[in-house]
């Protein structure tokens, strides 16, 4: 039963300090999207690559976060400086570019003081 | 872009009675529609979907309807149990592939 995987699953740190989170998208998929879930704001997308490429980023505060994909199998978001309003949780999801399934990992949950 | 919007945002119901959760869209070119469930703490599942070509679908107790000219569509769960209690969000995209535009969520709580 392939999944995809997150690291790491709870991450509490303060303010100002790098908080890298990574993603491992099920074998074989091409597309990655992060979402950030929060109370007030539900799901919301911040970024999202096909074969490894920036596809849209617009979610995304330029100033602090990046997100990239380092090879096929590894997606990474780093938020530096991190501020306590990034406190939230963290979705990776993957899906193959040729079907519309989208599927989740389990999130990193960050809580920044 | 797409606007997605989702009611009731809090829904009880009786064990072994239907519930329905409705979401509605603003671009017309939106051609998929995700329903996902989320139990507390846990990931989101894709527990069904459907495309622009097709009017209803069915698995089991849950089903989806889908009114293109209007714009809406519908999750429906009959004979409710404990067990669909959750978060539900709809979802809507254009294209395979493409980023999801997501509902704000329903919190089911399906009273024994």
């Amino acid at each position: 039963d392939a999944r995809v995987t997150q690291t790491p699953r709870h991450k509490v740190t303060e303010m100002g300090q790098e908080v890298t989170m990574r993603c491992q998208p099920i074998l074989g998929h091409n597309t990655v999207f992060w979402y950030r879930q929060t109370m007030m704001q539900g799901l919301e997308l911040l970024a999202y690559f096909r074969n490894r490429a920036p596809l849209d980023d617009s979610g995304m505060p330029k100033d602090r976060f990046s997100a990239e994909m380092p090879d096929a199998t590894l997606a990474t978001l780093k938020i530096q400086p991190s501020e306590p309003r990034d406190s939230a949780v963290y979705f990776c999801a993957s899906g193959f570019g040729q079907t519309y399934e989208q599927y989740f990992g389990p999130g990193t949950r960050l809580t920044v003081t | 872009g797409e606007n997605v919007e989702q009611h009731p945002s809090t829904l009880s119901v009786q064990e072994g009675d239907s519930a329905v959760i409705k979401c509605t869209y603003s671009d017309s070119a939106s051609n998929y529609f995700p329903w996902y469930k989320q139990e507390l703490g846990k990931r989101p599942q894709l527990i069904i979907d459907i495309r622009s070509n097709v009017g209803e679908k069915k698995d089991q107790r849950i089903a989806v309807t889908l009114n293109k000219t209007a714009k809406h569509f519908s999750l429906h769960i009959t004979e409710t149990q404990p067990e669909d209690s959750a978060v539900y969000f709809c979802a809507a995209s254009k294209n395979t592939g493409n980023q999801f535009y997501f509902g704000t969520g329903t919190s089911l709580t399906v009273i024994p």
